[in-house]
């Protein structure tokens, strides 16, 4: 596609529901990043693939955030049991290459709503 | 390890007026540094990026920063704030032996009539 695209753009769930959240990268990118961004919390890394493969999941909160990536392509994040602190924007950004200077090109977000 | 810090969380200019966007950065390798601007309801776009080539940088919109080694800086300016540049900008930093982008926490940018 012509940018990054993410779904759904708002999802309100209940605590305790399992929610999962799409990434459609820019056609070709082999690198994705998944970034939460909380109110005045800036962008908080979450985990990054290269390809399939996932080398740096270091930002993960819980073992109730899990994310996969398959055919190089689609990424989603999933959350289990989900909580109030949980409520976010997430963010999703992929870039051309394992790339030393370039630039990350975002999607628009995903807004989570834990009520 | 690397990381970034915006000085200012809020940052009101009037139109026509300087603005001028702080970041300081730590980093234990030669880094690379970019600005992204997040226009309300919007992802991140590129604003500039700084990849060891000249220090003076320029970007969209008329913004541009300065690396400055000797003060781990990467200051955004510009010369004359528009409405349109209300928005918040995010420094961030990633580092030439690795594939980690940090973020700094941002600054939200109030033009004023």
């Amino acid at each position: 596609g012509a940018g990054v695209s993410q779904s759904p753009s708002n999802k309100v769930t209940e605590k305790g529901k399992d929610v999962e959240l799409r990434c459609d990268p820019i056609s070709g990118h082999t690198a994705l990043y998944w970034y939460r961004q909380s109110l005045g919390q800036g962008l908080e890394f979450l985990i990054y693939f290269q390809g399939n493969s996932a080398p740096d999941k270091s930002g993960l909160p819980s073992d109730r955030f899990s994310a996969e990536r398959t055919g190089g392509s689609v990424s989603t994040l999933t959350i289990q049991r989900t909580q109030q602190e949980d409520s976010a924007v997430y963010l999703c950004a992929s870039s051309p290459n394992q790339i030393r200077n370039g630039e990350l090109f975002f999607g628009e977000g995903s807004r989570l709503t834990v009520l | 390890a690397q990381s970034v810090t915006q000085l200012g969380s809020h940052v009101s200019v009037s139109e026509g007026a300087l603005v001028l966007l702080r970041c300081n950065y730590s980093s234990s390798v030669p880094p690379y540094l970019f600005w992204y601007v997040q226009y309300p309801n919007q992802g991140l776009q590129l604003l500039l990026k700084y990849t060891s080539a000249a220090t003076l940088v320029k970007g969209i919109n008329g913004f541009e920063a300065e690396f400055k080694k000797s003060e781990t800086s990467f200051h955004l300016t510009k010369p004359s704030a528009h409405m349109s540049d209300a928005a918040e900008y995010f420094c961030a930093v990633s580092e030439d032996t690795g594939n980690q982008f940090y973020f700094g926490t941002g600054t939200s940018l109030t033009v004023i009539p």
